[in-house]
């Protein structure tokens, strides 16, 4: 059984604060990785894609641990609007190239507090 | 440009009433899918489609169905409302490729459906 596992929080953070959580999958076949960010009652809205090599996004960094299977968000200088859900998405891959090999982790809860 | 285009927003049903949610999207994607995300649970592929006239099931396709019979509308039939089909349903689409915009998906805005 495909697997993503995320810590639901909720992560209680001071405006300013440095925040990072991590997921783990159980799948080694995986082949691209994305968080997602879900606010209240809203649709997910892509943050960033996780690539081999790691990359940054202004305040946001994604990094990714083949080895170990886990891939991580970290959140520098974090905003109250940074407030949300972040869903850790991976891509099994699948014969048709389409996105309907994603597994969706249940989110972690970020609260930026002032 | 709308992107993806979701409706009713709400919609409150009778058990076993039947109901269509619409779908729509103006961004030329082949690729489009349903999923479902009931509290603290991830999001369940309910059915998927590649292109117009073709669809295929997701992980939790019982009580649900599907037709593409063009690129830009995706409606999702309940045949039969139950209880344990009160949730939130998201439609979404993508282009499928190896590109870097490929594989990510644009979602609606939702429709929070409760079944009494």
């Amino acid at each position: 059984r495909k697997e993503v596992e995320q810590d639901p929080g909720p992560f209680n953070v001071p405006e300013g604060a440095t925040v990072a959580f991590n997921c783990t999958y159980s799948n080694s076949a995986s082949q691209s990785f994305f968080w997602y960010r879900q606010d209240c009652r809203k649709e997910p809205k892509l943050l960033m894609s996780v690539y081999s090599s790691g990359n940054e996004d202004g305040r946001f960094t994604a990094q990714l641990n083949r080895a170990s299977q886990y891939i991580s968000l970290l959140i520098r200088d974090s905003k109250l609007s940074d407030s949300a859900t972040y869903l850790c998405v991976v891509n099994e891959g699948t014969s048709g190239g389409g996105a309907d090999g994603l597994t969706f982790g249940k989110g972690t809860h970020l609260i930026i507090q002032p | 440009n709308a992107g993806v285009t979701q409706t009713p927003k709400f919609r409150i049903l009778k058990i076993g009433q039947s109901m269509t949610l619409q779908c729509t999207q103006d961004m030329n994607h082949n690729y489009m899918y349903w999923y479902r995300q009931d509290p603290g649970m991830g999001l369940k592929l309910i059915y998927y489609s590649v292109g117009a006239g073709i669809t295929d099931k997701g992980e939790v396709p019982n009580g649900y169905n599907v037709s593409r019979s063009t690129t830009e509308d995706f409606p999702l039939r309940l045949e039969l409302a139950a209880p344990s089909q009160t949730s939130v349903y998201f439609c979404a689409s993508s282009y499928a490729g190896s590109s870097p915009g490929a594989n990510v998906l644009t979602f609606g805005a939702g429709s929070r459906l409760t079944v009494l």
